[in-house]
């Protein structure tokens, strides 16, 4: 299995403060995705960073990639009460399948 | 609007029967897939189907069964060989390739 493991295992801050969260996986890989899920509903897909990519943003995301690590990070900027949730990587395996961490469960307080 | 619809949202099973959880999707995605989610747990792949009329098992396929009759459905039942099934049940979509998912609103399937 290639499954990513994401630490910490649960984060809170404060509103406004910066997120960061880390994904390690196994092998090689031509990409990595994050995704984010609320409490009880599906995964929504966050980024996408493929292998020669170090660093992608999204308009308060930033994800960075190092491959010789095997590891990926996702920062969350300025973080607000909605970003409450849990954040999984996911890792794909030969074909087209992922396989996702157990996740980060995030806590922002207001 | 396009997207991935699961059916029921809740479902209860009585020990012995089996269930079957409906996915939808009009995303025009070649592959889905069906993943199983325990509490405070990543998800774990139960089946995935590149193409119609094809699947393939995941890591915890028994207990378990598929149909890819349709592009748009992949129905997953519940078996009563499935001694643990109580969890949250997710269906995902995409087009082949390095794309990412399109997930469902999932269903929690409950042994009573």
């Amino acid at each position: 299995s290639q499954q990513g493991e994401e630490d910490p295992q649960a984060l809170s801050i404060q509103e406004g403060e910066n997120a960061t969260m880390n994904c390690s996986y196994k092998t090689s890989i031509n990409n990595l995705q994050w995704y984010r899920q609320n409490s009880g509903r599906g995964l929504v897909h966050l980024i996408l960073i493929r292998s020669n990519e170090r660093e992608k943003h999204s308009g308060r995301l930033r994800v960075t990639l190092d491959t010789s690590k095997k590891s990926s990070s996702l920062l969350i900027t300025a973080s607000r009460a909605a970003d409450t949730a849990s954040y999984f990587c996911a890792s794909p395996n030969t074909g087209n399948q992922f396989y996702f961490g157990t996740g980060t469960s995030l806590t922002v307080i207001p | 609007d396009g997207g991935i619809t699961q059916s029921p949202k809740y479902l209860f099973r009585k020990e012995g029967q089996n269930v079957t959880l409906s996915c939808e999707q009009n995303l025009n995605h070649d592959a889905m897939y069906w993943y199983r989610q325990d509490p405070g747990q990543g998800l774990r792949l139960i089946y995935y189907s590149q193409i119609v009329n094809d699947f393939q098992k995941g890591d915890i396929a028994e207990g378990y069964s598929v149909s890819r009759e349709k592009k748009e459905s992949f129905p997953l039942t519940v078996t009563s060989a499935q001694k643990n099934p109580t969890a949250f049940y997710l269906c995902a979509s995409s087009i082949t390739g390095p794309y990412g998912y399109t997930f469902g609103s999932g269903t929690r399937l409950t042994v009573v």
